[in-house]
C-alpha cells in the first residue's frame, strides 16, 4: 500500500460512453499526478496539479479532461476516446510539484480498454 | 532535460548481485538521480535516491562517480520477486512536470 487508491482498477469502455477515473492520496501531499502508460511504452505524464491548481498538461487530447476538487483528490474525466486510448492510466502524488529530490507515490493504476 | 539511457534488458540468477547502469552524459548541477521499481500492472515504487557518492538503503546501493554522467543501482543477492522494470531518473529540484521515465530496464531473475 502506498497510500495512493484508485478506482476502478479496470475499466472497459465504448467509444462513445462517458466514465471517470478516480484518484484518492492519503499522505497529504500537495502535489498529484496522472501518467499513462501504454503496452511497451514508458510512463506518459498527462496533468500535473499542485495545490489544486493545473501546471502541467503535456499536449493531451481534450477527450480527457482532469478535475482535482482539492488535494486529497484528483479525477481524470473520459469521453469520445479512441481505441489508441487503452492503456494503464497511473495516479501519483508527492510532497511538492513534481521535482527532481521529491519521491513521488503511485497508486495501482486503472486498467483501460476502450471498444 | 537529462536524457538517460540504459540497458533494455538484463538476466540474473537468484542470489546474485545485479549491477544495472543508466548514462546521463548531459546531467545538470542540481540534478538528482532516482530510481523506480515497476512491477506488472502496478504503479512504479521508488527505490532509491542520490546525488554523488554512495548512497545506501535497506533495498539497495547507488554508486555516483565524481563526474556523475552516469549511475549504477545495486541490488544485493537478488530474489524472484526482483523480476521488475528499472528505471533511473534525472531530474531537478528547480524542474516542473519534468521527470521522464524512459524504457527502463527489464530485469528477469531466474532460478
Amino acid at each position: 500500500e502506498t497510500g495512493v487508491t484508485q478506482t476502478p482498477r479496470h475499466l472497459v469502455m465504448g467509444m462513445t460512453n462517458k466514465k471517470s477515473l478516480k484518484c484518492e492520496q492519503h499522505l497529504g501531499h500537495n502535489a498529484m499526478y496522472w501518467y499513462k502508460q501504454s503496452a511497451k511504452k514508458p510512463l506518459e505524464l498527462m496533468f500535473v496539479y499542485s495545490l489544486e491548481e493545473r501546471v502541467e498538461n503535456n499536449s493531451v487530447p481534450s477527450r480527457f479532461s482532469p478535475e482535482c476538487p482539492n488535494s486529497s483528490h484528483l479525477f481524470l474525466h473520459l469521453h469520445t476516446l479512441q481505441p489508441e486510448d487503452s492503456a494503464l492510466y497511473l495516479c501519483a502524488s508527492s510532497q511538492e510539484e513534481l521535482a527532481g529530490n521529491n519521491e513521488q507515490f503511485f497508486g495501482p493504476g486503472t486498467r483501460l480498454t476502450v471498444l | 532535460l537529462a536524457k538517460t539511457t540504459q540497458p533494455i534488458s538484463m538476466d540474473s540468477y537468484e542470489g546474485q548481485e545485479v549491477n544495472i547502469t543508466c548514462s546521463h552524459n548531459n546531467i545538470a548541477t542540481n540534478d538528482y538521480i532516482t530510481w523506480y521499481q515497476q512491477f506488472p500492472s502496478q504503479g512504479p515504487r521508488f527505490i532509491i535516491q542520490g546525488y554523488k557518492t554512495k548512497v545506501t538503503n535497506e533495498v539497495a546501493s547507488l554508486f555516483i562517480p565524481a563526474d556523475r554522467k552516469s549511475s549504477t543501482l545495486s541490488l544485493p543477492r537478488v530474489s524472484l520477486s526482483d523480476t521488475a522494470v528499472y528505471y533511473c531518473l534525472v531530474g531537478t529540484s528547480s524542474n516542473t512536470g519534468k521527470l521522464i521515465f524512459g524504457q527502463g530496464t527489464t530485469l528477469q531473475v531466474k532460478p
